[in-house]
């Protein structure tokens, strides 16, 4: 079965220091990838996406996130915390195929929280 | 329109009762989602649209639950004699393409008294 998985339900970080959101995927062919962040009582907001091409990408508000296909992993990152990060954050994967199979696949949510 | 709109953006109904939530997607749109978020957790899939292809109703929780998407555009989300485990924010999203990212609406908070 195809899935997404994000093991840590929280992540608490220090203003400053670097954050590592992880998200781990389980699909048959090249994924694309997503993430996406959601603020206190706001929607959903696109950060970033893999298609193709170089595994590094950068997205919003400083974040990047790294594809590994090896380890089928895109974790997200930022070299810097700021307390305004603080929010859920979800991975999602979409498969490369034609027809009806091609819903987004979600991960549950990590919980960042960046203490002042 | 610019973005995803959903409406009404809340809704309170007594239990038993029909509700109706709708979806605007962006236009020229093909894909739709609608997911079911309680507070504070993850997204819950309910059903997807592609194309003309038949809709994926998988997670829709039961057969009081439907949904149609007229015209390849806009989409409604129909709960049948609500009751009260049915409350929680109805979230749509639409993307363009299968490398596109999906653009969400503010939701519907349907909360069921």
């Amino acid at each position: 079965a195809q899935s997404v998985a994000q093991p840590e339900d929280q992540v608490n970080v220090a203003e400053g220091n670097p954050l590592t959101v992880k998200c781990t995927y389980s699909v048959s062919g090249n994924p694309y990838l997503f993430w996406y962040v959601q603020y206190p009582n706001r929607g959903l907001q696109f950060l970033l996406k893999y298609i193709t091409g170089d595994n590094l990408v950068k997205g919003s508000y400083g974040f990047e996130a790294e594809f590994n296909k090896s380890q089928t992993s895109f974790h997200l990152k930022k070299p810097s915390a700021l307390v305004s990060d603080s929010a859920l954050y979800f991975c999602a994967v979409r498969v490369r195929k034609t027809g009806n199979n091609r819903k987004l696949i979600w991960g549950l949510g990590t919980s960042l929280a960046v203490n002042p | 329109g610019a973005g995803v709109s959903q409406s009404p953006s809340n809704k309170v109904t007594e239990k038993g009762k029909d509700v109706e939530l709708r979806c605007d997607p962006i236009s020229g749109h093909t894909a739709l989602y609608w997911y079911r978020q309680s507070l504070g957790q993850g997204l819950e899939f309910l059903i997807y649209f592609q194309g003309n292809s038949a809709p994926d109703k998988s997670g829709l929780p039961s057969d009081r639950f439907s949904a149609e998407r007229t015209g390849g555009s806009v989409s409604t989300l129909t709960i049948q004699r609500t009751q009260q485990e049915d409350s929680a924010v109805y979230l749509c999203a639409s993307s363009a393409d299968p490398g596109a990212e999906a653009f969400f609406g503010q939701g519907t908070r349907l909360t069921v008294v």
